[in-house]
């Protein structure tokens, strides 16, 4: 079965400055990739995903991820964040063609400080 | 996109009764699933509820637990049983079409057993 880690579980950042959360999973085989976003007192949304070609995709909101092959990573990104940021950011990842099973990481909670 | 509604929002619910969470989309979709926020914690996948039969559930779930309900596409609802202070979390409903691999989420309930 497939696992998400990831590493920050709680980020405080000032307004303008970059971001990057970590993510890695394990798993043998393809694997489809998501970031989810709930911002307070909100539903869980989809930032971005990757499912196959370029390895460094963007979302909404000026973010973006990149899949990393090799390290089993798929790192969040954002050069300049913002106070409406403030948010808990969940890794998500689905086997492709192997059942239904989308497995979350524990998230991040971001708190950007205005 | 699919828009997903659940009721209640939120209950405040007394141990040893059962609370039923209603989860409606907007349109048909072939696959929903049910998913558990405990306090601190990421989401967990609590079973798959499949139109017309029982539903698939995930080790350490079952059916006397959590009885779920499908009768159409668009309709799910999931049962909270016996239900004891260590059941208080947001329990979230998702669906997918198949062949699709972005999940949409609802806005989750919020459940409190005192």
């Amino acid at each position: 079965a497939q696992s998400v880690s990831q590493h920050n579980h709680h980020v405080i950042l000032s307004e303008a400055a970059s971001l990057e959360l970590g993510c890695n999973y394990s798993y043998g085989g393809t694997v489809n990739l998501f970031w989810y976003v709930q911002y307070p007192g909100q539903h869980l949304q989809l930032l971005l995903k990757y499912f196959s070609g370029d390895p460094l995709v963007k979302g909404i909101k000026g973010f973006e991820a990149e899949f990393i092959k090799s390290k089993f990573s798929f790192n969040l990104r954002k050069p300049s964040v913002q106070w409406s940021d403030t948010a808990e950011y969940f890794c998500a990842v689905k086997p492709r063609n192997a059942g239904n099973m989308l497995t979350f990481g524990g998230g991040t909670r971001l708190m950007v400080k205005p | 996109s699919a828009v997903i509604s659940q009721k209640p929002s939120r209950d405040i619910c007394q141990r040893g009764t059962s609370l039923t969470i209603q989860c409606q989309v907007d349109s048909q979709v072939t696959m929903m699933f049910w998913y558990r926020q405990q306090p601190g914690q990421s989401l967990t996948l609590i079973a798959t509820a499949n139109q017309g039969s029982e539903a698939t559930y995930e080790s350490g779930f079952v059916i006397d637990k959590f009885p779920i309900s499908r009768p159409n596409l668009t309709f799910s609802t999931l049962t909270v049983s016996n239900m004891s202070p260590e059941d208080s979390s947001i329990y979230l409903c998702s669906a997918r079409n198949t062949g699709e691999e972005t999940q949409y989420f609802g806005p989750g309930t919020r459940l409190l057993v005192l």
